[in-house]
C-alpha cells in the first residue's frame, strides 16, 4: 500500500544536537510537506516543496532546515538554533488536483 | 491573513448523543476545506472537502456542511470509536499550504 513512513517514531536529543527526521512516501506525488503540531495548537507549517531541488519556508522555519533531492524524499534537520524544539512532527504530501494531504504516523521529538 | 478557529475546545457526549463541532474561517478566496481525523499519536487522516458555500458531505454517522464564513461537522449518534481529534483546514486560491485550527477533541463515553 502506499503511503508515507516517518523515522523515528521517538528521539531524544540533547541541546546542542542537530537531528535530522526522515520522511520517504510512495505515493508519486510532487508536493511534501513539514508540520509541527504543540499541544493546543493547530499544525503549523515549517517548511514545503513543490518539487524536486526546491523548497519554501513556512511561518515557522527559523532553526530547521530541508533538502529535497528525490521525489520520495523530504528530510528535516532540527538545528541546535531552535530555541523549542521538543514537539511532534509531521509529513505530509499533497495528491494533484483533489490538493488531499496524506500524513505520516509522526516523529515525536523530546530535548533532554 | 488567512485564520481558522474550532470550537468547541473539547467535547465530551454520552454514545447516541448527537452534536455538532464548529470551523469558522477567514480567507482570501477558498480553494477548499479540509476536514480530518487525529487519533492520539497518530497523524491525521483525510475525512472530507467542501468547496463552495451550500455543499454537504456525508461518511457514515458524519456530515460535513459548509457556509461562506463556517464549516460544521455533525456527528449523529456518535459511538465511542468516533472519539478523536477533529481538524479544519483552509487552502487559498493560487496557494499550495494550508491553515489548520487547532482542532475539536471529542469524547464519546459508553
Amino acid at each position: 500500500d502506499g503511503g508515507i513512513t516517518q523515522s523515528p517514531k521517538y528521539l531524544f536529543r540533547k541541546e546542542g544536537q542537530n537531528v535530522t527526521l526522515s520522511c520517504e512516501q510512495n505515493l508519486n506525488h510532487d508536493a511534501m510537506y513539514w508540520y509541527r503540531q504543540d499541544p493546543g495548537q493547530g499544525l503549523r507549517l515549517i517548511y514545503y516543496s513543490q518539487i524536486v531541488n526546491d523548497f519554501q519556508k513556512g511561518d515557522i522555519a527559523e532553526g530547521y532546515s530541508v533538502s529535497r533531492e528525490k521525489k520520495e524524499s523530504f528530510p528535516l534537520t532540527v538545528t541546535s538554533a531552535q530555541k523549542n524544539p521538543t514537539a511532534f512532527y509531521l509529513c505530509a504530501s499533497r495528491k494533484d488536483r483533489t490538493n488531499v494531504l496524506t500524513f505520516g504516523a509522526g516523529s515525536r521529538l523530546t530535548v533532554l | 491573513e488567512d485564520q481558522v478557529t474550532q470550537s468547541p475546545e473539547a467535547l465530551r457526549l454520552q454514545e447516541g448523543e448527537s452534536s455538532s463541532l464548529n470551523c469558522s474561517y477567514t480567507v482570501s478566496g477558498l480553494r477548499g476545506l479540509f476536514w480530518y481525523r487525529q487519533d492520539p499519536g497518530k497523524g491525521p487522516e483525510f475525512l472530507f472537502t467542501l468547496y463552495s458555500a451550500g455543499e454537504e458531505k456525508e461518511k457514515e454517522r458524519l456530515k460535513a456542511t459548509l457556509t461562506k464564513k463556517e464549516s460544521f461537522l455533525h456527528i449523529t449518534a456518535p459511538k465511542p470509536e468516533d472519539s478523536a481529534t477533529y481538524l479544519c483546514a483552509v487552502q487559498a486560491e493560487e496557494r499550495q499550504n494550508f491553515v489548520f485550527g487547532p482542532g475539536t477533541r471529542l469524547s464519546v463515553l459508553p
